[in-house]
């Protein structure tokens, strides 16, 4: 049981490349977040969806695009990085009471 | 939009002190959670608070629900080096459609031994 596992670690892009940050979660859980943590701005929600198929805005989604085709994935994508987007992005699943949190992808933008 | 506060953003004590962070929200919660997130860690769930007025333990560390519901605490008794991270509070909306959490802007706390 690995609970929520997030690929890369660690990346350095370009401005204008694009990538996508892979979250997988092994619980069975429906709902999923993409967080992004900033020093002193504490955890701030980018998007999540409540179950497989569907995905919502969270507070700071500009940027972003995410699916959930599997219910065990949740993908962040970056169409075109840039360096506001320097970032450590966290992925939760929830069981209904706590989140469970991925160890964090460290993003650099250049 | 909702907001979750928290003071102080930063703390360091004495090993041995006690260390108190508060947490408030400009909306009333259904309920609140702790988490704790080591450095260089991810956020790691402490505890859960969903009762008006309630108060919950773990070993050294109490946990505070307020009357109305929109803010709380969470007090370490001599703390120890271990007890270094930043802790965050997350509120749920009251009625909200989802599970969907509001984090605090955290508090770092420094541990000298």
């Amino acid at each position: 049981n690995a609970g929520v596992t997030q690929t890369p670690k660690f990346r350095v892009l370009k401005t204008g490349q694009s990538m996508t940050l892979l979250c997988a979660q092994d619980m069975n859980h429906e709902y999923m977040y993409w967080y992004r943590q900033d020093p002193g701005m504490g955890l701030r929600l980018i998007h999540y969806s409540v179950g497989e198929g569907t995905t919502a805005k969270g507070e700071v989604p500009d940027g972003y695009n995410v699916s959930r085709l599997k219910k065990q994935n949740f993908l962040l994508g970056l169409e075109s990085a840039a360096p506001s987007q320097t970032s450590v992005y966290f992925c939760a699943s929830d069981n209904g009471r706590e989140e469970n949190f991925g160890e964090g992808s460290w993003l650099t933008v250049v | 939009g909702q907001q979750v506060m928290q003071i102080p953003q930063y703390q360091h004590v004495q090993e041995g002190e006690d260390f108190t962070t508060y947490c408030n929200s400009s909306t009333t919660l259904s309920n609140i959670q702790w988490y704790k997130q080591r450095p260089g860690g991810h956020p790691v769930f402490l505890i859960q608070l969903v009762k008006s007025g309630e108060v919950k333990k773990q070993k050294r560390l109490t946990f505070q629900f307020g009357e109305a519901k929109k803010n709380s605490s969470l007090h370490i008794t001599a703390t120890q080096t271990t007890d270094v991270g930043t802790y965050f509070c997350a509120g749920q909306r009251y009625g909200g459609a989802t599970n969907k959490l509001i984090f605090g802007t955290g508090t770092l706390l420094a541990v000298q031994p």
